[in-house]
């Protein structure tokens, strides 16, 4: 089945140890973005790209960076974890401008980051 | 900015009962909203889809209704059922723009 795909699935890193979460997508989708979020909080948006177009939220701290290699790939990295950013990121995709239903955001199950 | 809430921000219901689930936000100016349903540590699943220029939108049990004008979107799910135990979300995105705008979720728990 087409889907997102985001591993691993829970990862634990040291306070200022750089990690990588990985996302990829069969769905073709030109819209790849990545959310934070914590626990009962709404999903933050950190940044998202429109085909190899990166935009970045004005609040996402610089300590997260993001590359799109190709269509199907997006990671996001954390260059210095602090305690704070212990969460669950979740990548999703979307066909925008397509219309209708095509427009849905389809979700990975999410990678459960924790900080020690 | 678009502001997304969500009241309550918890739901008991015995099973069988109906489910109303409220989303407000602040800028009518939008483009389509979404419901998503929440597991426990998992991703989200889109329910339903709502074009501005439409009303409503129904799926099986799922019925979601969207006042534009007032800023308001319902979902109804009929005859609860344990298993639509989750945390259900909605999601705004705005005209000209790709970001959608999530609430907090309301979490439901259906008691059999």
């Amino acid at each position: 089945d087409a889907m997102v795909i985001q591993n691993p699935r829970y990862q634990v890193t040291q306070f200022g140890k750089p990690v990588t979460l990985s996302c990829s997508q069969t769905l073709n989708h030109n819209v790849m973005y990545w959310y934070q979020q914590k626990s009962s909080q709404a999903p933050k948006l950190l940044f998202h790209y429109y085909d190899k177009d990166f935009n970045n939220e004005a609040d996402t701290p610089d300590n997260f960076q993001s590359r799109r290699p190709n269509t199907s790939f997006c990671f996001l990295d954390i260059r210095s974890p602090g305690l704070g950013d212990a969460a669950m990121y979740l990548c999703a995709t979307s066909r925008v401008l397509s219309g209708g239903e095509n427009e849905k955001l389809f979700f990975g199950s999410g990678t459960q980051l924790s900080v020690l | 900015k678009q502001e997304v809430t969500q009241i309550p921000a918890a739901l008991s219901v015995p099973e069988g009962e109906n489910l109303v689930l409220n989303c407000s936000f602040t800028d009518s100016a939008i483009y389509n909203l979404q419901w998503f349903r929440q597991d426990p540590g998992k991703g989200l699943t889109s329910l339903l889809l709502i074009q501005s220029s439409q009303r409503e939108q129904t799926s099986g049990r799922l019925n979601a209704s969207l006042d534009k004008s007032s800023g308001r979107s319902t979902l109804y799910i009929a005859a609860s059922q344990p298993g639509d135990s989750a945390t259900y979300l909605c999601a705004v995105r705005r005209l000209n723009d790709y970001k959608l705008s999530f609430g907090a979720g309301t979490t439901v728990t259906v008691r059999a």
